[in-house]
C-alpha cells in the first residue's frame, strides 16, 4: 500500500550542485505533479505530466526540469541549485478522470547552502 | 486566473470548541473544491471534496458546503480534538485542463487540551 513514494526525504546541497528528486506511484495514475511548499505561500505547481513522455510547465518552472520516461515515475531535476530553491517538494498523482483527488507523497526537504 | 483565499492563522482553539476556517475562490466555470490536511512532517491528505454547487463534503466530523453564490467553501467542525492540530489547505480544480490544483496558503490549527 505504498501510494506515492518520494526519495530522498532530506538533502543538503551547495549552490551550483545538481540533483534529481524521484517520485514513484504504484496506482497506475496517468497524471503526476511536482509542487514546492514555502512558508506563507501554500503549494505552487512546478511542472506536471499527463502521461508517459509528456511534461508541461506549471506556475514556477524556472530552474527545474522534469522527465516522465515511465508511467510510474516522475523525476524533478535541479541543474544548478540556488538558495532560492530551498523548500519542501511534494509529488502528487491522480487518475485521468473528473473529480478524482490528487494523492501526495510525504515530501522531500531540500536545503541549498 | 484561478485563485483561493483562506483565512490566515494560526487558529487557536480549546478542545471541543467549534471550528470554522473560511475559504473563498475565484474561478471561471464550475470548479471542484477540496480541503486537504497536512500533519507535521507529512504530505497532504484529502479531507473532503465537493464537485458541484450545494454539494456538502464531509469526513471525520468535518464539513464544507460548495456555495457558488458566495464562491465559498468554508470548513467546519462542531467539536475539535487535539489530534486535529494540523495545517488545512483549501484548493480548487478547474473544470477544464489537466486536473491541476490551485491551493490557498494554508491555515494552521492549534488545539489545546
Amino acid at each position: 500500500n505504498a501510494g506515492v513514494t518520494q526519495t530522498p526525504k532530506f538533502r543538503v546541497l551547495k549552490t551550483g550542485q545538481s540533483m534529481t528528486l524521484l517520485c514513484a506511484q504504484d496506482m497506475n495514475h496517468e497524471y503526476m505533479y511536482w509542487y514546492r511548499q514555502d512558508p506563507g505561500m501554500g503549494l505552487r505547481l512546478i511542472h506536471y505530466s499527463v502521461g508517459e513522455g509528456t511534461t508541461a510547465k506549471g506556475e514556477v518552472p524556472d530552474g527545474y526540469n522534469v522527465s516522465r520516461l515511465k508511467k510510474q515515475n516522475f523525476l524533478l531535476g535541479l541543474e544548478s541549485a540556488a538558495p532560492s530553491q530551498t523548500s519542501v517538494y511534494f509529488c502528487a498523482s491522480t487518475r485521468n478522470s473528473v473529480n478524482q483527488p490528487q494523492h501526495f507523497g510525504d515530501g522531500t526537504r531540500l536545503s541549498i547552502l | 486566473g484561478n485563485s483561493v483565499t483562506q483565512m490566515e492563522g494560526p487558529v487557536t482553539l480549546s478542545e471541543e470548541a467549534f471550528l470554522t476556517i473560511n475559504c473563498t475562490y475565484t474561478a471561471t466555470g464550475y470548479p471542484s473544491l477540496f480541503w486537504y490536511v497536512q500533519y507535521p512532517g507529512e504530505g497532504l491528505q484529502l479531507l473532503l471534496k465537493a464537485t458541484k454547487a450545494d454539494d456538502k463534503g464531509s469526513n471525520k466530523g468535518f464539513e464544507a458546503t460548495y456555495r457558488k453564490e458566495t464562491t465559498s467553501f468554508h470548513l467546519e467542525k462542531g467539536s475539535v480534538q487535539v489530534s486535529d492540530s494540523a495545517v488545512y489547505f483549501c484548493a480548487l480544480r478547474a473544470d477544464s485542463g489537466y486536473s491541476t490544483l490551485t491551493f490557498g496558503k494554508g491555515t494552521m490549527l492549534l488545539v489545546s487540551p
